[in-house]
């Protein structure tokens, strides 16, 4: 099947200061990715659409400007969660279709402290 | 997309046939039904999929009765390792670009 790899899977950092997490598709394209965000014992949570070569699409109540979404190459895309808070520590997980399914990445386990 | 709604938790012993059902009343007719695995720390894995009657992999079996209305995941002789949260999600895989709403999912406790 094919493979979804993000990096880092774990990544602890000071409050006030910005996180990039990367999420590619190693053996095939993509022109659409999905960011998830997950807390603890509850669902995977749709927060945005990565959209090749142009804007995000985010879900209601998912800022933007906090959750930087860059879509550059067909195999690509980060999410840059700008002045982290410890609201924020969460595991975020992103999602690539190859259809039938969905390719999940193993995901990132932020921790803002 | 449609609503889907799943037992919350399960248990089962090693050796036994898990059956998870979850109701999708509004499912329209060009939805498929999809199922989904997670482990702790883990970004959710593909079990199956299917649109109507049955359909059998390597892993499990789903069985949809014919107004579509439910469907149930059937995993057989669950071992340990078959714990973890099951999620069903319905949506139009034909056109699907990936985009997929997640209910609560079914915690699936499994006892030596």
């Amino acid at each position: 099947g094919a493979v979804v790899s993000q990096h880092p899977s774990r990544v602890i950092c000071k409050s006030g200061t910005s996180v990039k997490i990367e999420c590619r598709s190693l053996d095939f394209q993509a022109t659409t990715m999905f960011w998830y965000r997950q807390f603890p014992k509850q669902s995977l949570m749709l927060m945005a659409t990565s959209n090749e070569g142009s804007k995000a699409t985010y879900e209601q109540g998912v800022e933007k400007d906090k959750f930087l979404i860059n879509h550059a190459s067909l195999t690509l895309s980060t999410l840059t969660v700008t002045s982290a808070h410890p609201e924020d520590s969460s595991f975020y997980i992103c999602s690539a279709s190859k259809q039938p399914e969905a390719f999940f990445g193993q995901g990132t386990r932020l921790t803002v402290v | 997309l449609a609503k889907t709604t799943q037992p919350i938790s399960m248990d089962s012993y090693e050796g036994q046939e898990v059956n998870i059902t979850c109701s999708h009343n509004n499912i329209a007719t060009n939805d498929y039904i999809t199922w989904y695995q997670q482990f702790p720390s883990q970004g959710p894995r593909f079990i199956i999929q299917g649109y109507k009657t049955k359909v059998t992999n390597e892993v499990a079996s789903l069985f949809i009765p014919a107004d579509r209305k439910s469907s149930t995941l059937s995993l057989p002789r669950v071992s340990l390792s078959d714990t973890a949260v099951y999620y069903c999600l319905v949506g139009r895989s034909s056109s699907n670009t990936g985009k997929l709403i997640f209910g609560q999912g079914t915690t699936l406790q499994v006892k030596p």
